[in-house]
């Protein structure tokens, strides 16, 4: 099936430091991404859409100064943290759309963010 | 109302238990209807997906969906100690279009 791969899965640093999440489709391209953030027994929160080649779009109270979104390729979209502080820990997951097909989307395995 | 409702359990069942997860949805135009499997500290797999109304059957699950009743479910034959895990349900009007998550629900089976 298809893969997702998302880098890194665990990230623990001080705040202020900024934060690069990657995330790629391994067998297929992708024009769309997505970025979620799931917080301990809750559900997945969408915070913004990734299209190739243009801006991202973000969701109602996600602020794209502080969750930067570059999806320079078919197959690659970053999201980067900016001065990261302790609020901002949480689980993060990418998901891709196979362009090629009417599939839903499929998930990486998610990075673990701890800012001390 | 949120657009998706999922009880979040927690579910508790012995091996071999059939196992029936629910969702209901408020927004009619959904027309996928997803669910995914998450194990704890990994991301969602897709189980299963259908369109429109029916059933869709892939080995030991079973996946309905009841538009007129806007009710969706997942049941899980001869459940396993490996199919311990936190349960999503997802709906779009589009497989391109934002996904709508219910909160999930965590099920453990027992040996």
């Amino acid at each position: 099936g298809a893969v997702v791969s998302q880098h890194p899965s665990r990230v623990i640093c001080k705040s202020g430091t900024s934060v690069k999440i990657e995330c790629r489709s391994l067998d297929f391209q992708a024009t769309t991404m997505f970025w979620y953030r799931q917080f301990p027994k809750q559900s997945l929160m969408l915070m913004a859409t990734s299209n190739e080649g243009s801006k991202a779009t973000y969701e109602q109270g996600v602020e794209k100064d502080k969750f930067l979104i570059n999806h320079a390729s078919l197959t690659l979209s970053t999201l980067t943290v900016t001065s990261a502080h302790p609020e901002d820990s949480s689980f993060y997951i990418c998901s891709a759309r196979d362009r090629g097909g009417n599939q839903p989307q499929h998930f990486g395995d998610g990075t673990r963010l701890s800012i001390l | 109302q949120k657009e998706v409702e999922q009880d979040p359990g927690p579910l508790s069942v012995p091996e071999g238990a059939i196992v029936s997860l629910n969702c209901t949805y408020s927004n009619s135009a959904f027309q996928y209807f997803m669910w995914y499997r998450q194990y704890s500290r990994k991301g969602p797999e897709l189980l299963m997906y259908t369109y429109s109304s029916g059933n869709k059957e892939d080995g030991r699950f079973t996946a309905q969906v009841d538009k007129s009743s806007k009710y969706i479910s997942l049941f899980i034959r001869d459940s396993q100690p490996s199919d311990s895990a936190t349960y999503l349900c997802a709906m779009s009007q589009g497989t391109g279009n934002q996904f709508y998550f219910g909160t999930g629900t965590s099920l453990t089976v027992i040996p």
